[in-house]
C-alpha cells in the first residue's frame, strides 16, 4: 500500500500563470476528494469525483478552477490566472468503495501552492 | 461559516499525562465523526472515528467521547507521548454525505 501521492509538492508560480497538480489515490478506492487548507485553518472541501464522474464542487472553486479524473484513477486540480489568494496547501484523499458513507479518508502529503 | 469549531488553538501537556481536546459543532445534521492528526509537511493522518450511535469509541491510547445533547467531542490521548506532538484536527459530516467539514485545528506539545 504505497498511501496516496501528490506532485508536485511545492509550486511557486507568478500571479496569472496556469497551474496543474496532480493526485494519485490508494489502488482501490474509487472515491477521491480535493481540499485547500490555508495557515491557520483546517482542510476546506473543494470537489470529490466517484470513480471518474465529478459529484459535487463547492462554492469555494471558481470558474478558474478545473478538476478531472480521466478513467476513475489519477485526478488533476488545475487553476488557471492564478492569484495571490490561491496560495494554500492543496490535499487530496480518497477513501475505500467498500466502505459506508461517509467514511474515513486518507490524505496525501499536500501540494503547496505560492503565488508571487 | 464555521460548524466545527476547536476552541483551544494549543495544549501543552506532560508526558505520561493525559491529554483531553475538545470539538464542538453547530449542524445537527453531523452524526459522523473523525479526528485527525497531522505532522509538518504531511498531510493529516486518520485517528479514530465515531458514529452517532455511539457516545464512546476506544483504539489503544485514544479515546472519543460524543455528547450529541451538547453537539460536543472529545479525544482523550493517554498516556500522552512525545510523539503525539502534532496538530490534531477534528472533522465531521452527515451519514449521507461525504465531505468532511474541519475545525482550524489544535496543536499539542507533549514535553518530556
Amino acid at each position: 500500500d504505497t498511501g496516496v501521492s501528490q506532485n508536485p509538492r511545492h509550486k511557486i508560480t507568478k500571479r496569472g500563470q496556469n497551474v496543474t497538480f496532480r493526485c494519485d489515490p490508494i489502488s482501490e478506492h474509487n472515491r477521491l476528494y480535493w481540499y485547500r487548507q490555508t495557515l491557520g485553518q483546517g482542510p476546506e472541501f473543494l470537489t470529490y469525483f466517484q470513480n471518474e464522474a465529478q459529484l459535487e464542487k463547492s462554492r469555494l472553486l471558481s470558474d478558474r478552477f478545473s478538476a478531472e479524473r480521466p478513467k476513475g484513477s489519477f485526478s488533476t486540480l488545475e487553476i488557471q490566472r492564478t492569484e495571490q489568494g490561491d496560495s494554500a496547501m492543496y490535499l487530496c484523499a480518497s477513501s475505500s468503495k467498500t466502505g459506508p458513507v461517509p467514511s474515513e479518508q486518507y490524505f496525501g502529503p499536500g501540494t503547496r501552492l505560492t503565488v508571487t | 461559516d464555521q460548524q466545527v469549531k476547536q476552541n483551544s488553538p494549543s495544549l501543552s501537556v506532560q508526558e505520561g499525562r493525559i491529554s483531553i481536546l475538545n470539538c464542538d459543532y453547530t449542524n445537527s445534521m453531523f452524526d459522523y465523526f473523525l479526528w485527525y492528526k497531522k505532522y509538518p509537511a504531511e498531510g493529516p493522518t486518520f485517528l479514530i472515528s465515531i458514529s452517532s450511535i455511539k457516545d464512546k469509541n476506544e483504539d489503544g491510547r485514544f479515546t472519543v467521547f460524543l455528547n450529541k445533547s451538547a453537539k460536543h467531542l472529545s479525544l482523550h490521548i493517554v498516556p500522552s507521548q512525545p510523539g503525539d506532538s502534532a496538530v490534531y484536527f477534528c472533522a465531521a459530516s452527515p451519514s449521507n454525505d461525504y465531505k468532511l467539514s474541519f475545525g482550524a485545528g489544535t496543536t499539542v506539545t507533549v514535553r518530556a
